[in-house]
């Protein structure tokens, strides 16, 4: 299995408080990834980094922002938590050539829970 | 633009029957596809992809993926369903630039 963990695992905070979610990889993969997933929706991107210090916004990066100052590492947060975000995260890391070598490996999620 | 269309939300199959599951994709370029697999509570676990070396794809537990350019289809099929394999099934398809786009899921039940 790819080194990749995810910190807490699960979490229940209220609404309008700070939260930060934190992806580690010991691949040294380029990319990493934040998604949510939603019954129904699938996974959908947040936001995605393809470097350190290089971060992109997804499809769903409204009340979200991220930060990668070491390649290891990739930390979501959420500014002032809503009950919308509730959901699971999911970190991935890929990396980064076409090809055979593209695919992503998932951290086993983080489970969060806004009262 | 990508995007997955996974045709069925659920299918359900007896146990030792085949499994059909379906997947469109749409994509500006030549495409990489994949199918991940995800147990209840679990995490993503890759079953197998398409990288252009041969349209039929053999991966992991005995799926299989046939690419069909013509069709836009990259659909999953096992000949014998194991009660194991029930679970969500994610076709997945990969632009050019590292971003992976993900279709809605398909729940797998199998019946004994």
């Amino acid at each position: 299995d790819a080194g990749i963990t995810q910190s807490p695992r699960h979490k229940v905070t209220e609404t309008g408080t700070p939260v930060t979610l934190r992806c580690h990889q010991t691949e040294n993969h380029r990319y990493m990834y934040w998604y949510r997933q939603d019954p129904g929706h699938g996974l959908r991107l947040i936001h995605y980094s393809y470097g350190v210090k290089d971060t992109d916004k997804g499809e769903v990066s409204d009340g979200y922002s991220v930060s990668r100052s070491k390649t290891e590492d990739f930390l979501l947060t959420l500014e002032s938590a809503t009950s919308s975000q509730t959901s699971v995260y999911f970190c991935a890391i890929s990396e980064g050539t076409s090809g055979e070598y593209n695919e992503q490996f998932f951290g086993p999620g983080t489970r969060l829970t806004v009262l | 633009a990508q995007s997955v269309t996974q045709l069925d939300s659920h299918v359900s199959v007896s146990e030792g029957t085949p499994v059909l599951l379906r997947c469109n994709y749409s994509s500006s370029y030549s495409p990489s596809l994949f199918w991940y697999v995800q147990h209840p509570n679990k995490g993503l676990q890759l079953l197998l992809k398409y990288t252009s070396a041969a349209t039929l794809v053999k991966g992991i537990n005995g799926f299989e993926a046939e690419f069909k350019k013509s069709e836009t289809s990259f659909h999953l099929t096992k000949p014998s369903a194991h009660m194991s394999d029930a679970a969500e099934y994610f076709c997945v398809v990969s632009d050019n630039f590292n971003k992976f786009y993900f279709g809605s899921g398909t729940k797998l039940n199998v019946k004994p």
